[in-house]
């Protein structure tokens, strides 16, 4: 089992609509959780946090999920601005060290 | 507007040959990490040192790749011999923390083809 999975996608939406990725972890230690959000051919950039009571920003929400191992990413009302690829990072420790994980990222397009 | 500076952006090189990557971190980021990203494989961690000091590098191939922070605002990352599975999108990013991961801010990547 990969340490951290995500439906790679491609996810196609019409703007307006409601889409929701969510990413498994395999460490139960796992201790912090983010989504970036990557452009084609640019870097990836830091989306949002994931908290353990859940948090929301404009139309995305973030929610943890750690009795079921996983993250989730809600965008409400999409707009073709929200085309690009949606990386989840798990950290925690891990055989005496620290250690980041990204998910291959979940391809999300928003068609007209 | 503070940000990562990779060089260079785009290198092709025979297979064999050395390569070397730099990259400068936001100016007070303690945090330096090295991904590599491929269509396969997603985004890879190979490399990451806070204050100068290597962290985890568990991730990268010890024969071939070397990565050093010779002082706070140069990182590198050395191939050697390049070989044609090395082509990647390389990226460096930095952060601030003191301990676990923090939010990494990354440059614009290198893009390598080995040929």
């Amino acid at each position: 089992r990969k340490e951290v999975e995500q439906d790679p996608g491609p996810f196609n939406v019409p703007e307006g609509a409601t889409v929701a990725f969510n990413c498994t972890y395999s460490n139960s230690a796992s201790q912090s959780f983010f989504w970036y959000r990557q452009d084609c051919r640019k870097e990836p950039k830091l989306l949002m946090s994931v908290y353990s009571s859940g948090n929301e920003d404009g139309r995305f929400t973030a929610q943890l999920n750690r009795a079921s191992q996983y993250i989730s990413l809600l965008i409400r009302d999409s707009k073709l601005s929200d085309t690009a690829t949606y990386l989840c990072v798990v950290n925690g420790p891990w055989e005496g060290y620290q250690k980041v994980t990204f998910g291959i990222g979940t391809k999300l397009q928003v068609i007209p | 507007d503070a940000r990562v500076t990779q060089t260079p952006r785009d290198k092709v090189t025979e297979m064999g040959q050395e390569v070397t990557m730099r990259c400068q971190p936001i100016l007070g980021h303690n945090t330096v990490f090295w991904y590599r990203q491929t269509m396969m494989q997603g985004l890879e961690l190979l490399a990451y040192f806070r204050n100068r000091a290597p962290l985890d590098d568990s991730g990268m191939p010890k024969d071939r790749f070397s990565a050093e922070m010779p002082d706070a605002t140069l990182a590198t990352l050395k191939i050697q011999p390049s070989e044609p599975r090395d082509s990647a999108v390389y990226f460096c990013a930095s952060g601030l923390g003191s301990q676990g991961y923090t939010e990494a801010f990354f440059g614009q990547g290198t893009r390598l083809t080995v040929v």
